[in-house]
């Protein structure tokens, strides 16, 4: 069984720049939800997505925006970065069963200078 | 409004003893509670979880306690070992309103060293 993979590691981008993350579930799973993980922080919610739609949303605005895939797989797109953006971006992925146990991927450090 | 609270903030214990986490919250609409392990540079690792019609769950040397009416819960290491030197994060989980899954609040972690 695959676990949640995410590309890339490591990125790092100008201020103003827009910036694409991608996850892949882990296999079964129907449900990525994606957080922002600040250093020394505890992960924040950005989204949800299931079926292929936005299935929950937490306090980001909307140049945070994403995408799913008919195989389950996923993009998180960051539109004029900023540098309070720099951070841990963590997919997880959960089960068709309800979706309470997520499991996440190692996660992408977005640097913005 | 920071609805999971989680102290202390950072945790020194030796090798062989007791390593406890607290996390109190605020919404009584969270019905599941799971633990987090996050080693630097990975993502965090489910390591436990109960829900609140059970007041303890034991995994191994990994015991969640939950008090309902308090609406607080806690992670207890036995016999802590290097190994877990880590950050724990406690957090709890709701049905997001109109869906039909789950997000995640954390509370802000907890770093763990065990020393040998």
């Amino acid at each position: 069984e695959t676990g949640v993979t995410q590309s890339p590691t490591h990125l790092i981008k100008t201020r103003g720049q827009q910036v694409t993350l991608r996850c892949s579930s882990q296999s079964g799973h129907n449900t990525v939800s994606w957080y922002q993980q600040a250093l020394g922080q505890g992960p924040q919610f950005i989204f949800q997505y299931y079926r292929e739609e936005e299935n929950g949303r937490g306090n980001f605005p909307p140049r945070f925006s994403g995408l799913q895939f008919p195989n389950y797989s996923s993009e998180l797109n960051v539109n004029a970065l900023e540098l309070d953006d720099s951070a841990l971006y963590l997919c997880a992925s959960s089960s068709p069963s309800g979706g309470k146990e997520q499991y996440f991927g190692p996660g992408t450090r977005l640097t913005v200078t | 409004q920071q609805q999971v609270k989680q102290s202390p903030q950072s945790l020194i214990v030796q090798k062989g003893g007791i390593s406890i986490i607290n996390c109190a919250y605020e919404n009584t609409a969270f019905d599941y509670f799971p633990w987090y392990q996050q080693f630097p540079g990975k993502g965090p690792a489910l390591l436990i979880a109960i829900r609140p019609d059970v007041s303890e769950k034991k995994e191994g040397r990994f015991t969640i306690s939950f008090n309902k009416s308090a609406k607080q819960f806690s992670l207890h290491i036995m016999d802590s070992q290097p190994g877990d030197s880590a950050t724990y994060f406690c957090a709890a989980s709701a049905r997001p309103s109109g869906g039909s899954n789950y997000k995640l609040t954390f509370g802000k972690g907890t770093l763990l060293t065990v020393n040998p």
